[in-house]
């Protein structure tokens, strides 16, 4: 089946500096890729949608200057915490389809532990 | 009220026992559903996928959806150890974001 990967699994920094976490589709291509948060014990709670080409559509009371993602190419996406705090310590998950699949078929990423000191 | 509603459990079954698991939602302009399961510390999995109302069986797993109650449900039967995870219910309008439930953990003891 179709393949999501995200880098790194597991990152720990110190608070005020920036994390990149990329999102890649391995063997399809991916027009559009979402990223979400899952708090402990908490469902995943969609952050953005990232668009290839264009500017990603944020969900409401999410900052996109502090969550910048990009989605250069069909095959990546990259979210960046920007200055992070402790309280933006989380998993961090994508998801993407294929470009040619049913409206369902969307393949998760094994997701990113951010914690912030 | 949340969009989608899920009993988080956790849920506690011996071996070998028909667990069911059920979403309720409230925005009748869903029209695909699904179920994941994760494991701790790890992505969503996809499990099953539907788009109208009835019946869907795969192995162990089926799913059943009943627009009309704005209901779904999936069963595990013969459920195994190895199936102790979290079973997130999700839906969309058919616009791919996904809109999960908050998970029901499922532990299943040997």
């Amino acid at each position: 089946g179709a393949v999501v990967s995200q880098h790194p699994s597991w990152v720990i920094c110190k608070s005020g500096t920036s994390v990149k976490i990329e999102c890649r589709s391995l063997d399809f291509q991916a027009t559009t890729m979402f990223w979400y948060r899952q708090f402990p014990k908490q469902s995943l709670m969609l952050m953005a949608t990232s668009n290839e080409g264009s500017k990603a559509t944020y969900e409401q009371g999410v900052e996109k200057d502090k969550f910048l993602i990009n989605h250069a190419s069909l095959t990546l996406s990259t979210l960046t915490v920007t200055s992070a705090h402790p309280e933006d310590s989380s998993f961090y998950i994508c998801s993407a389809g294929d470009r040619g699949g049913n409206t369902g078929e969307l393949f998760f990423g094994e997701g990113s532990r951010l914690t912030v000191l | 009220q949340k969009e989608v509603e899920q009993d988080p459990g956790p849920l506690s079954v011996p071996e070998g026992a028909i667990v069911s698991l059920n979403c309720t939602y409230s925005n009748s302009a869903f029209q695909y559903f699904m179920w994941y399961r994760q494991y701790s510390r790890k992505g969503p999995e996809l499990l099953m996928y539907t788009y109208s109302s009835g019946n869907k069986e795969d192995g162990r797993f089926t799913a059943q959806v009943d627009k009309s109650s704005k209901y779904i449900s999936l069963f595990i039967r013969d459920s195994q150890p190895s199936d102790s995870a979290t079973y997130l219910c999700a839906m969309t309008t058919g616009r791919r974001a996904l809109t999960f439930g908050s998970g029901t953990r499922l532990q299943v003891q040997p």
